[in-house]
């Protein structure tokens, strides 16, 4: 069992919706998490990020984390066409390296 | 520079020839991180440099793969006697503080 599990999709979503992105994970020593983008050939670009449970909010971007269920999902409102990317969940206990999920792949058609 | 910058950003290979592949972390950044994300795949670990030490390269498939920070800064990723399970995109990343890294473009190595 991989320490981070994402649905890779694909998403496909009309503009204006609301979308949803979700990944589980198994190690309740993850205590920071984060969302990346990732458009074709690009790096992965830091969207939201996390420390503990609760929600956080940017803009049309929102984070939630319940570790007691091992659960965080972004929440992307008023999606546009731009907002097509991959979408990378990430998170670390207290050693160094980061634990990537799969990534999932959004598409938004206008 | 005003973000990583990393070389080359394709780079094909013979199987069994050796590569360098480099990487220019934001200019004050102590933490450089390396991961190889495969397609369709998010990134995985590699190792990590705080400063120029390595403090973990539990990542590192096998003794082929080397990483260097020596001054601190630019670090270069060595893969040696490449293999066809060695084409990936190489990521780079650096952090200030040991969370939020910055990410690279990456360099997509292709073993043929």
């Amino acid at each position: 069992q991989k320490e981070v599990e994402q649905d890779p999709g694909p998403l496909s979503v009309p503009e204006g919706a609301i979308v949803s992105l979700n990944c589980t994970y198994s190690n309740s020593a993850f205590q920071y998490f984060m969302w990346y983008r990732q458009y074709s050939r690009k790096g992965p670009e830091l969207l939201m990020y996390t420390y503990s449970s609760g929600n956080k909010e940017d803009g049309r971007f929102t984070a939630q984390v319940d570790k007691s269920s091992k659960y965080i999902s972004l929440f992307i409102r008023d999606s546009q066409p731009s907002d097509s990317a991959t979408y990378l969940c990430a998170m670390k206990g207290t050693g160094n390296q980061f634990y990537f999920g799969t990534g999932t792949s959004l598409t938004v058609i206008p | 520079g005003a973000g990583v910058s990393q070389s080359p950003r394709y780079k094909v290979a013979k199987r069994g020839q050796d590569v360098a592949l480099r990487c220019d972390p934001i200019s004050g950044h102590v933490s450089l991180f390396w991961y190889q994300q495969a397609l369709g795949q998010g990134p995985e670990f590699l190792t990590y440099f705080q400063n120029e030490a390595q403090l973990d390269k539990s990542g590192l498939p096998s003794d082929r793969f080397f990483a260097e920070r020596p001054e601190g800064s630019v670090s270069t990723l060595k893969i040696q006697r490449t293999q066809q399970e060695d084409s990936a995109v190489y990521l780079c990343a650096s952090s200030f503080r040991n969370y939020g890294y910055t990410f690279g473009s990456g360099t997509r190595l292709t073993v043929v």
